[in-house]
């Protein structure tokens, strides 16, 4: 049984640009979240997700960041005119369908660096 | 905001010694704590968790205390290994949500030294 996918592992983008990450949970997974982590800190919550619904988004910032979780596919973080405090590891996690745990399994993360 | 910290940023032990990281949390309202590992380039993987109505849970090698009078967590690690070397975080429950919605400590590096 595959674990959390995300890809790319490492996203390299100049200021301005746009990043997009994308995350496919765990085989019965439904619900998706984010978290970012900058160098030497913990894990910050982004964004929850299910199917085609934001649930919660209290941790993302207001301008140049939005996530979907479209029926079919996978969860997408996008951020749009990249800037330096934005290079971070994007972590996805995922938890089962209909549980609504709060035991998350992460992905390997996506490292964005914008130069 | 309130938020879950660290005692200890780095800790370094011998292998078999006995390992404790320790946590302190500020939300009372926590009813959810879990311990996290992260080697090097990968993401968080699940150690073990407890709900406020235990004091108490043990796993393979891994112990975990909480302590809710002094809003304490520490996690115990039989016989370390070094494979065990990596940074640990403990995690709570944000804001009494069912879900996912976690506030992270810190963190704190274990060392294990052959």
């Amino acid at each position: 049984n595959a674990g959390v996918m995300q890809n790319p592992r490492h996203l390299v983008r100049r200021r301005g640009q746009e990043a997009r990450l994308r995350c496919s949970p765990m085989k019965g997974h439904s619900h998706v979240y984010w978290y970012r982590q900058l160098p030497e800190e913990g894990l910050k919550f982004m964004v929850y997700l299910q199917k085609e619904n934001i649930i919660d988004e209290s941790g993302m910032p207001k301008e140049r960041f939005s996530a979907e979780f479209p029926k079919e596919g996978p969860s997408i973080l996008r951020i749009q005119q990249v800037v330096r405090g934005d290079s971070a590891a994007y972590f996805c996690a995922s938890s089962p369908r209909g549980d609504g745990s709060q035991t998350l399994y992460f992905g390997p993360g996506t490292r964005l660096t914008v130069t | 905001g309130e938020s879950v910290g660290l005692h200890l940023p780095t800790l370094s032990v011998q292998e078999g010694d006995n390992s404790i990281i320790n946590c302190a949390y500020s939300n009372s309202a926590s009813d959810y704590f879990i311990w996290y590992k992260q080697e090097s380039g990968k993401g968080p993987q699940f150690i073990i968790d407890i709900r406020s109505n235990m004091d108490k849970r043990q796993g393979q090698r891994v112990t975990v205390l909480l302590n809710k009078t002094v809003k304490h967590l520490s996690l115990q690690i039989a016989a370390t290994q070094p494979g065990d070397s990596a940074v640990y975080f403990c995690a709570e429950n944000a804001g009494g949500t069912s879900y996912g919605k976690l506030t992270f400590g810190q963190g704190t590096i274990l060392t294990v030294h052959p």
